[in-house]
C-alpha cells in the first residue's frame, strides 16, 4: 500500500526566505506526482505535475524535483512571501484511475 | 469559467440522520471524484466514476457512505445513519485527463 509523508509538517519562515518541503512516498511504481496548494476552507489547487519521466518541473518561483527511485519529491519555493501561506500536499497517482494518495500536508506560514 | 461545485458548503446534523452532499463538476469532465479529509487521516479516495463505467468504491470506509452520478455530470454522496467520525470535510474533483480540478468541499459535522 503506497505510502505519502510529508516533514516538515509545519513550518514558519520571515518573508523572503527561500524554503524547501519535503515529500517521500513509499512505493515508486508511480505514474506521476502533484504539488497542491489548499488554503484555509478551501479546496485544493494544483501546482505542479510531475509526470514520472520527469526529474523536475517550474513554475515562477515554484520548483519540484521528483527522484522516482528513491520514493522522494521535493517542493522549493524562492523568495517567499506572505501570501505564499498555506498547506502544500503532495499526492502520487499510480496510474490506476488516477485516484491520488495524498500526504498529510506542511502547514507553511510566512511572516512579515 | 466554472469550476467545481459543491453544496452545501457546511452541513451539521444530528448523529443517526442521513446527509446528501452534492457535487457539480466541470462541464465536460468524464471523470469525477470524492475524497474525504479528516483530522488525523489526511486526504482519503472514496470513489470515482468515470464516463458509463461502473464506479470505483474501493475507499468507501462502509455500506452506510454510497454515491451516484446521474447523466455524466452531477454527482451525490450519501451517507446514511451519521456516525460522528463521519465529520471531516468531503471534497470533490473532476478531470479531462490527469490534472484534478477540486471543489471547496463541503465541512460535515456530526452532533
Amino acid at each position: 500500500k503506497q505510502e505519502v509523508t510529508q516533514i516538515p509538517a509545519a513550518l514558519s519562515v520571515p518573508e523572503g526566505e527561500n524554503l524547501v518541503l519535503n515529500c517521500s512516498f513509499t512505493d515508486s511504481a508511480i505514474y506521476n506526482l502533484q504539488w497542491f496548494r489548499q488554503d484555509p476552507g478551501k479546496g485544493l489547487t494544483s501546482l505542479l505535475l510531475i509526470q514520472s519521466s520527469q526529474r523536475e518541473q517550474t513554475s515562477g518561483r515554484l520548483n519540484a524535483s521528483l527522484d522516482k527511485s528513491s520514493g522522494r519529491s521535493t517542493l522549493y519555493i524562492a523568495a517567499s512571501q506572505p501570501g505564499d501561506s498555506a498547506t502544500y500536499l503532495c499526492a502520487v497517482d499510480t496510474g490506476t484511475a488516477s485516484k491520488l494518495t495524498f500526504g498529510t500536508g506542511t502547514r507553511l506560514q510566512v511572516t512579515l | 469559467g466554472a469550476g467545481v461545485s459543491q453544496s452545501p458548503s457546511n452541513k451539521v446534523t444530528e448523529k443517526g440522520k442521513d446527509v446528501e452532499l452534492r457535487c457539480d463538476p466541470i462541464s465536460g469532465h468524464t471523470a469525477l471524484y470524492w475524497y474525504r479529509q479528516s483530522l488525523g487521516q489526511g486526504l482519503e479516495f472514496l470513489i470515482y466514476f468515470q464516463g458509463n463505467s461502473a464506479p470505483d468504491k474501493s475507499g468507501l470506509p462502509s455500506d452506510r457512505f454510497s454515491a451516484e452520478r446521474t447523466g455524466g455530470s452531477v454527482s451525490t454522496l450519501t451517507i446514511q445513519r451519521t456516525q460522528q467520525e463521519d465529520s471531516a470535510v468531503y471534497l470533490c474533483a473532476s478531470s479531462l485527463s490527469t490534472l484534478q480540478h477540486f471543489g471547496d468541499g463541503t465541512r460535515l459535522s456530526i452532533l
